[in-house]
């Protein structure tokens, strides 16, 4: 079982603002990162190291964290965001990599 | 251009074993942290294993003791060598430049993925 926790799937409304969270311990002491991933496609990194955006991401992509929580927020989202969007840190040992279950989110 | 182009994947009976490759352009593999990352179908992201640039490396509990991670430098390429395939070993796997600072962990570049079935 992953030690990040993702609710499995979530909805917007078109133009309307989602957030996507990810749960675990080792998250009190890392920050998450965020993918997106379409069908049939390799996974896009959209936030880094707490809340950095690639070149090319649009700004309306961000990033907060609380806690054992992190959250990946889209502010007006769009039809081509529909996708599946995962977490990744560090686990709690801190030397191995580790994703959430993933979000498929569904953009109305 | 950076890019990752990952080969070897295909139909390998259970237990048997199979290399993939990842050839890299773009980037040199010595002075980069490359990890391995795979995906069940239908399923999540799974990190598989890490090769530091010191030559450390490291693998998720499901593939340790069966899977070992390699680079050739003279080549630019990483390879994952996997033994006692499993028929949970079906995925794509992708090969990824790992970023690793102290306070985070991701993944910059992707290849496309190179599909492993494992099955009789």
């Amino acid at each position: 079982s992953s030690e990040l926790t993702q609710d499995p799937a979530v909805s917007v409304a078109l133009g309307q603002t989602v957030r996507i969270t990810c749960q675990g311990n080792s998250l009190r002491s890392y920050y998450a990162s965020w993918y997106q991933q379409k069908p049939g496609q390799a996974p896009l990194l959209v936030i880094y190291d707490k809340d950095n955006r690639p070149s090319g991401i649009p700004d309306r992509f961000s990033a907060s964290s609380s806690g054992n929580t992190a959250s990946l927020t889209i502010t007006g989202a769009q039809a081509e965001d529909e996708a599946d969007y995962y977490c990744n840190s560090r686990d709690s040992s801190g030397s191995h990599g580790v994703f959430g279950g993933g979000t498929k989110l569904t953009v109305l | 251009e950076v890019q990752l182009v990952e080969s070897g994947g295909g139909l390998i009976q259970p237990g048997g074993s199979q290399r993939l490759s990842c050839a890299a352009s773009g980037l040199t593999v010595s002075s980069n942290y490359m990890s391995w990352v795979r995906q069940a179908p239908g399923k999540g992201l799974e990190w598989v294993s890490v090769i530091y640039t010191g030559d450390t490396k490291y693998y998720a509990d499901s593939v340790r003791g069966r899977f070992t991670i390699s680079r050739d430098n003279s080549k630019n390429t990483v390879y994952l060598q996997m033994n006692s395939l499993r028929a949970e070993d079906t995925a794509v796997y992708y090969c990824a430049r790992d970023r690793a600072p102290p306070t985070s962990w991701y993944f910059d570049i992707w290849g496309r993925g190179t599909l492993v079935t494992v099955s009789s």
